[in-house]
């Protein structure tokens, strides 16, 4: 009953390091989403792919990028970090209706020093 | 404009007493849908309860309970005989039809709860 699956949970990068977050959801989904969460900022979307094939920009997308790797996974790839990214990172799934809540993973927490 | 506000950072309640969280929202769509998740201490996030924008009774899950007012766009979150487990984030969320992002949600600030003995 795995659900939403993000990898790492914790990491420490030094800045211009890259990396990639990784997320895999077994519900047959076909939407996924990623949110950073900042104190006092609630969660914000950098992107999300509202099927297999598309992704799209949210509202913080600048400083990441993301791959729809097929209807499972969807990762987010940090090219070069720097502080403003530390950030605890989310992965969310749903399906598409109004109605329909979306399941997050337990987050990654980043550091970027 | 925020979309979503929540107005109080911190509330305190009392084990036993019911506790309300605030929280307006902003929207012209017609159909829109209105969501609670909490988030304990160990950060994960967990859906609560779901109100949709055309239900004519407020939504209710357990101890749980949504108080939709439409006209006044507000959807508060009730807590009934808080237990000190409800201690923790609490977040409101809209997801609207118009959302040029596609179904994702748009979240407040959230309202810490803490439950004393």
């Amino acid at each position: 009953n795995a659900g939403v699956t993000q990898t790492p949970k914790f990491q420490v990068l030094k800045t211009g390091q890259s990396m990639t977050l990784q997320c895999a959801q077994d519900m047959n989904h076909n939407s996924m989403y990623w949110y950073r969460q900042d104190p006092g900022m609630g969660l914000r979307l950098i992107y999300y792919s509202a099927s297999e094939g598309t992704t799209d920009k949210g509202e913080v997308p600048n400083g990441y990028n993301v791959s729809r790797l097929n209807k499972r996974e969807f990762s987010l790839r940090l090219e070069s970090a720097a502080p403003s990214q530390t950030s605890v990172y989310f992965c969310a799934s749903s399906d598409g209706g109004l109605d329909q809540p979306q399941h997050f993973g337990d987050g990654t927490r980043l550091s970027i020093l | 404009a925020q979309k979503i506000t929540q107005t109080q950072p911190g509330m305190f309640v009392q084990e036993k007493e019911a506790v309300t969280l605030d929280c307006t929202y902003d929207t012209s769509d017609q159909s829109y849908g209105l969501f609670w998740y909490k988030q304990p201490s160990s950060g994960e996030m967990i859906f609560l309860i779901y109100q949709g924008s055309y239900d004519e009774q407020n939504a209710t899950e357990g101890r749980y309970s949504l108080n939709f007012q439409k006209a006044r766009k507000s959807a508060n979150l009730v807590i009934s005989a808080s237990q000190l487990g409800d201690s923790a984030m609490y977040f409101c969320a809209m997801r609207e039809r118009s959302n040029q992002a596609g179904t994702a949600l748009i979240f407040g600030k959230g309202t810490t709860l803490s439950v004393s003995s």
